[in-house]
């Protein structure tokens, strides 16, 4: 089944401990992206890679940073969580973007808490 | 960042009636996309338009792209209660390097 596997779906850290959000896609797609859900400023982009070692900053990159070592895999990464990054996640990845009728995948969400 | 302007943000109807969900923007898209996304789930594509102009209908949801490119509106007949849910419009650029433009999403509720 293609999909794209966000591993926690649910994480309560304390500020400042280092912290990944492993994410996994099997659909040999190009473009993997990580957002961030807050009630009223909808979805917002952290980070996004076009292909593998190349990463730009979305949105809202401060406090994130990525890697991008295999096609398949992005994962998210807080150095010193703080309670602001308190918030729902999602990965998403898609064959090249700005292409037209590529839809976009999305994992099922990680829901973070920092205290 | 281009901005997606959803209306309405909230909308609560009773099963059984129709509605429709508006996405405007001042920027040209190439393409758009309707998701929907679940409580404590990821958004899940519903349909992309990317010609002006053009209708897609999915079952009782008709999606209609504006002939500039720059609108869209999503159209439910008969609600029902499945169709509860977050509707989010996303556009995408021709070229864009920088992924996708979201709106802030329409919650609907149908009511049984």
């Amino acid at each position: 089944e293609a999909q794209v596997t966000q591993n926690p779906r649910y994480l309560i850290t304390v500020t400042g401990k280092k912290l990944t959000v492993t994410c996994s896609q099997n659909m040999n797609h190009e473009y993997m992206s990580w957002y961030r859900q807050d009630p009223g400023l909808g979805l917002r982009q952290i980070y996004y890679s076009m292909n593998v070692e190349v990463t730009d900053k979305g949105d809202v990159p401060e406090g994130y940073k990525v890697s991008r070592k295999e096609k398949r895999n992005f994962p998210l990464i807080l150095e010193s969580p703080s309670p602001n990054q308190t918030s729902l996640y999602f990965c998403a990845s898609s064959p090249l973007p700005g292409q037209g009728a590529h839809g976009y995948t999305f994992g099922s969400g990680t829901r973070l808490t920092v205290v | 960042t281009q901005l997606l302007e959803q209306s309405p943000q909230f909308l609560s109807i009773q099963e059984g009636e129709n509605l429709t969900v508006y996405c405007n923007s001042s920027s040209v898209f190439s393409s758009l996309q309707w998701y929907r996304q679940e409580p404590g789930e990821g958004p899940v594509l519903l349909v992309t338009v990317v010609t002006g102009g053009e209708v897609k209908k999915l079952k009782r949801l008709t999606f209609q792209f504006g002939d500039a490119r720059k609108d869209s509106s999503l159209h439910i007949t008969a609600a029902q209660p499945g169709d509860t849910g977050l509707y989010l419009c996303v556009g995408s650029r021709r070229g864009g390097a920088d992924g996708l433009t979201f709106g802030k999403g329409t919650h609907l509720i149908i009511q049984p």
